[in-house]
């Protein structure tokens, strides 16, 4: 079935640092990439998206690239600050069941070192 | 964007009995979706609940367990139906425009004993 990847689990950077996370989805026909931050007992909140028809979006320093012969994305936060500290969900929307649905990565949690 | 309003926050319930949770969007949305997420894991899509029709169900779940309301395109319910203790967890609707950012709620802890 379809389902996504998504790496590493447990991320440690130090204040001003940048942090990498990666994520691969299965299914070709997806063109809808969201990542959301989800700070403990929150809900989850989205931070930025990418769609299939651009391979790179940036928010201030948050960035997202796309790869989509190799099916995969990431997400770069650059200048880490202890306010980034949260767990990080990568999803990919599928196409099943006449209806659009996300399917999320297991998520990393992001620990960022004063 | 959409607001999404869940209610009960979190709940203890007896095994056996059931639990109705409710999420009120502030404005009208085209899909509906509930998950299931165990503490400290990812988010497991439940079903999708389709405005005058049957919800959608994912592999492992089930409409006897699990069923779902969708009155109109600014509520839904998910009921957990005879509930045992691996029912406990968090579940979370989130709503939204086809194939785009989906809103959560703010979740309900659900506790069996």
């Amino acid at each position: 079935g379809e389902n996504v990847e998504q790496h590493p689990s447990t991320l440690s950077v130090q204040e001003g640092d940048s942090a990498v996370i990666k994520c691969t989805y299965s299914d070709s026909a997806s063109n809808y990439f969201p990542w959301y931050k989800q700070e403990l007992g929150k809900r989850p909140q989205l931070i930025i998206d990418i769609r299939s028809n651009v391979g790179e979006k940036k928010d201030q320093r948050i960035a997202v690239t796309l790869n989509k012969t190799a099916k995969h994305f990431s997400l770069h936060i650059t200048e880490t600050q202890p306010e980034d500290s949260a767990v990080y969900f990568c999803a990919a929307s599928i196409f099943k069941d006449s209806s659009y649905k996300l399917i999320f990565g297991s998520g990393t949690r992001l620990l960022v070192r004063p | 964007s959409a607001v999404i309003s869940q209610k009960p926050s979190r709940d203890i319930c007896q095994r056996g009995t059931s639990l109705t949770i409710q999420c009120q969007v502030d404005s009208q949305v085209t899909m509906m979706f509930w998950y299931r997420q165990q503490p400290g894991q990812s988010l497991t899509l439940i079903a999708t609940a389709n405005q005058g029709s049957e919800a959608t169900y994912e592999s492992g779940f089930v409409i006897d367990k699990f069923p779902i309301s969708r009155p109109n395109l600014t509520f839904s319910t998910l009921t957990v139906s005879n509930m045992s203790p691996e029912d406990s967890s968090i579940y979370l609707c989130s709503g939204g425009a086809s194939n785009t950012e989906a809103f959560f709620g703010q979740g309900t802890r659900l506790t069996v004993v």
